[in-house]
């Protein structure tokens, strides 16, 4: 059972360059968001979706795109990467049981040069 | 406003000591509770949770117990091994949204 997966797991930018970052489950789940982690700053939500055609902006939405056509898929999109970008970037699913946890990927680790 | 609470780390321990590593929170009506567990390179996995007060969960040795007086979620480990060096999160969700308040992650360190 593959869970989420995300692709790639390593990737370089230049500043400028434009990337999607991929984000795929295979557990049926509604909701889907991104988070980005950064050293001593936690988990910071990006924009999340509660199904095919919603998304919302999460706590830190700017220079992110993202769109839900499938419910397996939510990838995100980097339009113009900037250094501040540099981050860890995990994809998490869940389904809508009120205690159901999170299920997240390995994450992809983004350097933007 | 919802809110988490973590203790401070990182926190240092021998092999084979007593570990608690301190949660609470804020929340309106009656959140379900979670500890998930970052170890190093790795993703966020669910290491154990609590739906209602005084539900205990528990996983891996470790426990944590949903105390509403306190509005408490202490995580507890009778004996640690190095292996349980990780990050730590706290984190709550309403019932009625999908999403998940984090606390900031404390850091565990276990030298043998």
């Amino acid at each position: 059972n593959a869970g989420v997966t995300q692709t790639p797991k390593f990737q370089v930018l230049k500043t400028g360059q434009s990337m999607t970052l991929q984000c795929a489950q295979d557990m049926n789940h509604e909701y889907m968001s991104w988070y980005r982690q950064d050293p001593g700053m936690g988990l910071r939500l990006i924009h999340y979706s509660v199904g095919a055609g919603i998304t919302d902006q999460g706590e830190v939405p700017n220079g992110y795109n993202v769109s839900r056509s499938t419910t397996e898929d939510f990838p995100l999109r980097l339009l113009s990467a900037a250094p501040s970008q540099t981050s860890v970037y995990f994809c998490a699913s869940s389904s809508r049981v009120g205690d159901s946890p999170l299920h997240f990927g390995n994450g992809t680790r983004l350097t933007v040069t | 406003g919802n809110s988490v609470t973590q203790m401070e780390g990182p926190v240092t321990l021998s092999e084979e000591a007593f570990l608690t590593i301190n949660c609470t929170y804020t929340a309106t009506g009656y959140p379900s509770l979670f500890w998930y567990v970052q170890y190093p390179g790795e993703g966020l996995q669910l290491l154990l949770k609590a739906t209602k007060a005084d539900d205990k969960g528990s996983n891996k040795g470790f426990e944590a117990t949903y105390r509403k007086e306190t509005t408490s979620f202490h995580l507890e480990k009778g004996s640690v091994q190095v292996s349980d060096s990780a990050v730590y999160f706290c984190a709550l969700k309403r019932n009625s949204n999908y999403q998940l308040i984090w606390g900031a992650g404390t850091k565990l360190i276990i030298k043998p």
